[in-house]
């Protein structure tokens, strides 16, 4: 497709629950970043896949929190145990070197 | 480790009117500095960036302007429109990296 793509575009989940997000990222691009957007804030770094390198990870909250980009393209951010707090709306942006192009996100509620 | 600031939060101008929003960065080593714009619902959309070898950069009626020296960083949008209406966010590089740190954003409601 032409943009970044994710999905599910919302996911309501019980408390406790492991949910995962997918993140289509435009072909080619090196690139990929997860940010969370919590209601009415700013964006929140997680994690950052950039070609072969080691995830830069330092944004993630907690050890709940994972992700893993397969074959240098699609990335799966993996919440185990979901809290209420992890309610948010989860972004992705993919990058061929400068500039991120976004995708809708997915908007998570925890009940 | 870095950090953006953001202002104003929230900016309401009657349509016709200029609209500015600041930002300053605190490491010096950033290089590249983009502006997105946010409507409800959907994901930032980049509008307007500029990289540190230039002062200005302009396309139609918004225009950035960067202040290496103070580190700081502006968007000007001239002759709003309510589609201009929208969370804007800017944001810094970090360590001739392509990772940004955002601003906590603006909302800009423009009025009829």
């Amino acid at each position: 497709g032409a943009g970044v793509s994710q999905s599910p575009s919302n996911k309501v989940t019980e408390k406790g629950k492991d949910v995962e997000l997918r993140c289509d990222p435009i072909s080619g691009h090196t690139a990929l970043y997860w940010y969370r957007q919590s209601l009415g804030q700013g964006l929140e770094f997680l994690i950052y896949f950039q070609g072969n390198s080691a995830p830069d990870k330092s944004g993630l909250p907690s050890d709940r929190f994972s992700a893993e980009r397969t074959g240098g393209s699609v990335s799966t951010l993996t919440i185990q145990r979901t809290q209420q707090e992890d309610s948010a709306v989860y972004l992705c942006a993919s990058s061929p070197g400068y500039g991120y192009t976004f995708g809708s996100g997915t908007r998570l509620t925890v009940v | 480790g870095e950090n953006v600031e953001q202002h104003p939060s929230t900016l309401s101008v009657q349509e016709g009117d200029s609209a500015v929003i600041k930002c300053t960065y605190s490491d010096s080593a950033s290089n590249y500095f983009p502006w997105y714009k946010q409507e409800l619902g959907k994901g930032p959309q980049l509008i307007i960036d500029i990289r540190s070898n230039v002062g200005e950069k302009k396309d139609q009626r918004i225009a950035v302007t960067l202040n290496k020296t103070a580190k700081h960083f502006s968007l000007h949008i001239t002759e709003t429109q309510p589609e201009d209406s929208a969370v804007y966010f800017c944001a810094a590089s970090i360590l001739n990296t392509d990772k940004l740190i955002f601003g906590t954003g603006t909302r800009l409601q423009v009025f009829p």
